[in-house]
């Protein structure tokens, strides 16, 4: 069974501090990995996922197999970075995702 | 593009009565996904479809929730009858092809059942 899991509800950083939002996954064999954020009155959207190697918005996230990790980073928090931040996973022949309950970041002024 | 539309936005029913959601992919997108989000959750996959075709619906409950996209592109998820553990937004996402194009999210369907 593949599994991921974010240990924080909840993460407040002031503006311009670094920001890591934690993701654990569970899978026996190659996953997929990927970062969705949903900001205040707006739809789930995809930021970065771990094949892309591509930095969004300041954001980036290595894909660690050694400790099963993904964790999302920012070096300089902005006030706008402040949304719900779900981690997901796709493996094997699955296409669809499985998500993490997700971490609420607020970024203070 | 024109984003995933869904339909209705909000839903208040009775236990045990039964609702309909709808959802129309963005244009030309074979693959389509209904997920169950409870609060405080990620969403959860419901089902996803292949253009009419199911793929997957192993985390179904095919007891009362059924789902269909007859002509391989609008969609609808029904319960029937509604548990109170039913209360959830129901997000509906599509995507180009299966594996190598990102999934796109409407703005779901938030259920509550009294």
């Amino acid at each position: 069974a593949q599994r991921v899991t974010q240990p924080e509800k909840l993460l407040s950083v002031f503006k311009g501090a670094p920001v890591e939002l934690k993701c654990n996954y569970s899978y026996s064999g190659s996953p997929e990995l990927f970062w969705y954020v949903q900001y205040s009155r707006q739809r789930l959207q995809l930021l970065l996922r771990h094949i892309s190697r591509e930095s969004i918005k300041g954001f980036t996230a290595d894909l660690n197999k050694g400790e099963t990790s993904f964790h999302l980073k920012k070096p300089f928090a902005q006030e706008e970075d402040s949304a719900m931040y779900y981690c997901a996973l796709r493996g094997g022949g699955a296409d669809g995702l499985t998500f993490g309950k997700g971490t609420h970041l607020i970024i203070q002024p | 593009e024109a984003g995933v539309a869904q339909s209705p936005r909000y839903k208040i029913i009775e236990k045990r009565q039964s609702v309909a959601f709808w959802c129309n992919p963005i244009s030309g997108h074979a693959t389509l996904y209904w997920y169950q989000q409870i609060l405080g959750q990620g969403p959860k996959l419901l089902i996803q479809f292949q253009n009419n075709g199911v793929v997957d619906d192993s985390q179904l409950p095919k007891d009362r929730f059924s789902a269909e996209r007859l002509k391989g592109v609008d969609s609808t998820l029904k319960i029937q009858p509604a548990k109170l553990e039913d209360s959830a937004v129901y997000l509906c996402a599509s995507s180009l092809d299966r594996r190598n194009q990102p999934q796109h999210f409407g703005d779901g369907t938030r259920l509550s059942i009294l």
